[in-house]
């Protein structure tokens, strides 16, 4: 079972902050990364899908980026407010399986 | 309305009693997949299918069964519950080949 790291597990930002996260994966055999973010009683939704080394992403105040070579994902949130608390979720694709991630939960305060 | 969705939305049920979580997505979606929730752990793949009659194991298909009769539905099996597939369940669906999933919005089992 491949291994997918999320860092860190946790985070309590004030709003207006700006925080980001990290995911690390094989960096062999690399079909695709996916972020998700996951509110509380709701359903993961899908973020970005990232395919190529170097691949930046943005949506609004979150944006990512790709590093397939050393294994790593970066999430990014640009003044983060109370309405980004969630659950953000970061999943490998090797062949037709997607795994994912712990989860780095993120709590944003007025 | 694009959706997957499931059924039902909590089920409690006594050991061995066989039970089927229905999944059932409107997008012409090729993969499906069901996943677990555990407290600590990412969601973990249970079986997926990649169309009609193809549906392959995941990393944790042990004590469950699927089949992919219909593109658009894709039930999850249990023949005989144990108090360890107690779980938040997710079915999800997407296009073949580098598109996100589109979640359903997940079956809470308890097993007694």
């Amino acid at each position: 079972i491949l291994n997918v790291e999320q860092s860190p597990q946790s985070l309590h930002v004030q709003e207006g902050d700006s925080t980001n996260f990290t995911c690390s994966f094989p960096s062999s055999n690399f079909y695709a990364l996916h972020w998700y973010r996951w509110e509380t009683a709701k359903s993961p939704e899908a973020l970005f899908v990232m395919t190529l080394n170097g691949d930046e992403k943005k949506k609004g105040r979150i944006s990512a980026t790709l590093n397939t070579k050393e294994g790593y994902s970066y999430l990014y949130i640009k003044g983060s407010q109370p309405e980004d608390s969630a659950t953000y979720l970061c999943a490998f694709r090797y062949g037709n399986k997607l795994v994912f991630g712990a989860g780095t939960i993120l709590r944003v305060k007025s | 309305e694009a959706q997957v969705t499931q059924n039902p939305r909590y089920l409690i049920t006594v050991t061995g009693k066989k039970l089927t979580v229905t999944c059932s997505q409107n997008m012409n979606h090729e993969y499906m997949s069901w996943y677990r929730q555990d407290p600590g752990l990412g969601l973990r793949q249970i079986y997926y299918s990649m169309n009609v009659e193809v549906t392959d194991k995941g990393d944790v298909p042990e004590g469950y069964k699927v089949s992919r009769k219909e593109k658009r539905n894709f039930p999850l099996i249990l023949e005989s519950p144990s108090p360890n597939q107690t779980s938040l369940y997710f079915c999800a669906s997407s296009f073949r080949g580098g598109h996100g999933y589109t979640f359903g919005s997940g079956t809470r089992l308890t097993v007694v």
